[in-house]
């Protein structure tokens, strides 16, 4: 299976922080999904992309596919956005609804 | 109605124990999926639906026993688990057709298995 890699594994923060989180991946994709879990929770999508930039509300996704890297950016970080964010890739070779999931990012927004 | 859900929210159970997952969405999509996830590691996928046919299963043992009776549904039999498949069990549709279609995933099922 191809790599999908996150960074930071862990990340604290202060209310109100600008906060990024990075996904790179290896091969060519069809499309990348970031995903959100809160503790103990289920999955929200909270975006998918196939080229360029998404916003909405205070989340702005990007993706360079020459560079093969995205970034999740969260602008004036609150404690409720406390969770778990996982990048998933659906790559060409995938069958359909194969995703590849990265090991997710944990954020801590502190008040 | 955007949303896929998944009943019950919280199952226990024993080795000897059957007993099945629910998991239903309306909004039209044609494939569905079967995860599980373990704490602090990202979801594995078990099983894909495409028409309510099985189109992928990852090497599941068979004591997980998927069921798509309609479009809508989609049904996760067990029988005789061990205490390591506890876990969370995720459920999502999506769109058939194009790749990389955004898929919609309910909130689980947090098995326990005594």
């Amino acid at each position: 299976k191809n790599e999908v890699e996150q960074s930071p594994q862990n990340l604290t923060a202060q209310e109100g922080e600008f906060i990024t989180i990075n996904c790179s991946y290896s091969v060519g994709i069809s499309a990348l999904h970031w995903l959100q879990q809160h503790p103990g929770g289920g999955i929200v999508s909270l975006f998918m992309l196939s080229s360029g930039k998404k916003k909405h509300g205070r989340l702005i996704a990007t993706i360079n596919i020459q560079e093969k890297h995205s970034s999740l950016h969260i602008t004036a970080s609150h404690p409720r956005d406390s969770a778990v964010y996982i990048c998933a890739v659906r790559w060409w070779g995938g069958s359909q609804g194969n995703l590849i999931f990265g090991k997710g990012t944990k954020l801590s927004v502190k008040p | 109605d955007t949303e896929v859900t998944q009943t019950p929210k919280h199952l226990v159970m024993g080795m000897t124990n059957k007993k099945s997952l629910k998991c239903e969405q309306h909004m039209g999509h044609r494939a569905m999926y079967w995860y599980k996830q373990k704490a602090k590691k990202p979801p594995e996928l078990m099983f894909v639906y495409s028409y309510e046919k099985l189109s992928i299963n990852e090497s599941v043992p068979s004591r997980f026993s998927p069921e798509c009776p309609n479009s809508s549904l989609l049904n996760l039999h067990l029988h005789a688990l061990q205490p390591e498949d506890s876990a969370l069990y995720l459920c999502a549709s999506s769109p058939l057709g194009l790749a990389g279609n955004e898929q919609f995933f309910g909130p689980g099922t947090r098995l326990t298995v005594l």
